[in-house]
């Protein structure tokens, strides 16, 4: 199957720092990539969507401004996570869809844990 | 009411047993339904699709009954090491960005 690779695994950082998460697709080309959050015995719950060579679409009641996407190229998407705070710790991941089927079907990076002290 | 919901359990079961876990979903326009598997501290990866004529892979059985508009995992002869969190996602129509559960816990005990 496809392979989404992300990058770090863990994270800890003190308040107010910022944190960059990379997210790439191995093995094939993703227009398009999907940034979650899950907390602890938590749904995944979307973020953002990643659109290659334009702006993200945010998710109501998530601060672009604080989560930046930038996806520059059709394997990579980051995540940015500024001025982040203790209520930033969460498990982030990143996926994408194979080929562009848009049917929902998703791959999967391995995700980041950040901590903020 | 949530988009998806899943009882989170846990599912506590002796090996070798059979379990099922339900999913609802609140869009009756929804079109595609999956399972995942999560592990501890880890991605979701996807176990299967779920298609309106049911499908089966091996011990799992996944179904999908639309007029009560839920999704169902039926898996058989049950392992210590499919001890997991089970998340179903459900694509609603018109969009290809599937919503999840909160998953279902299932630990398998010898």
């Amino acid at each position: 199957g496809a392979v989404v690779s992300q990058h770090p695994s863990w994270v800890i950082c003190k308040s107010g720092t910022s944190v960059k998460i990379e997210c790439r697709s191995l093995d094939f080309q993703a227009t398009t990539m999907f940034w979650y959050r899950q907390f602890p015995k938590q749904s995944l719950m979307l973020m953002a969507t990643s659109n290659e060579g334009s702006k993200a679409t945010y998710e109501q009641g998530v601060e672009k401004d604080k989560f930046l996407i930038n996806h520059a190229s059709l394997t990579l998407s980051t995540l940015t996570v500024t001025s982040a705070h203790p209520e930033d710790s969460s498990f982030y991941i990143c996926s994408a869809e194979s080929g562009g089927s848009n049917t929902g079907e998703l791959f999967f990076g391995e995700g980041s844990r950040l901590t903020v002290l | 009411r949530k988009e998806v919901e899943q009882d989170p359990g846990p599912f506590n079961v002796p090996e070798g047993a059979t379990v099922a876990f339900n999913c609802t979903y609140s869009n009756s326009a929804s079109q595609s339904f999956f399972w995942y598997r999560q592990d501890c501290r880890k991605e979701p990866k996807l176990l299967m699709s779920v298609y309106s004529s049911g499908n089966e892979d091996g011990r799992f059985t996944a179904q999908l009954n639309r007029a009560s508009q839920y999704i169902s995992l039926l898996i058989r002869d049950s392992k210590l090491s499919d001890s997991a969190t089970y998340l179903c996602a459900v694509t609603p129509g018109g969009s290809y960005i599937p919503t999840f559960g909160r998953g279902t816990s299932l630990i398998v005990h010898p």
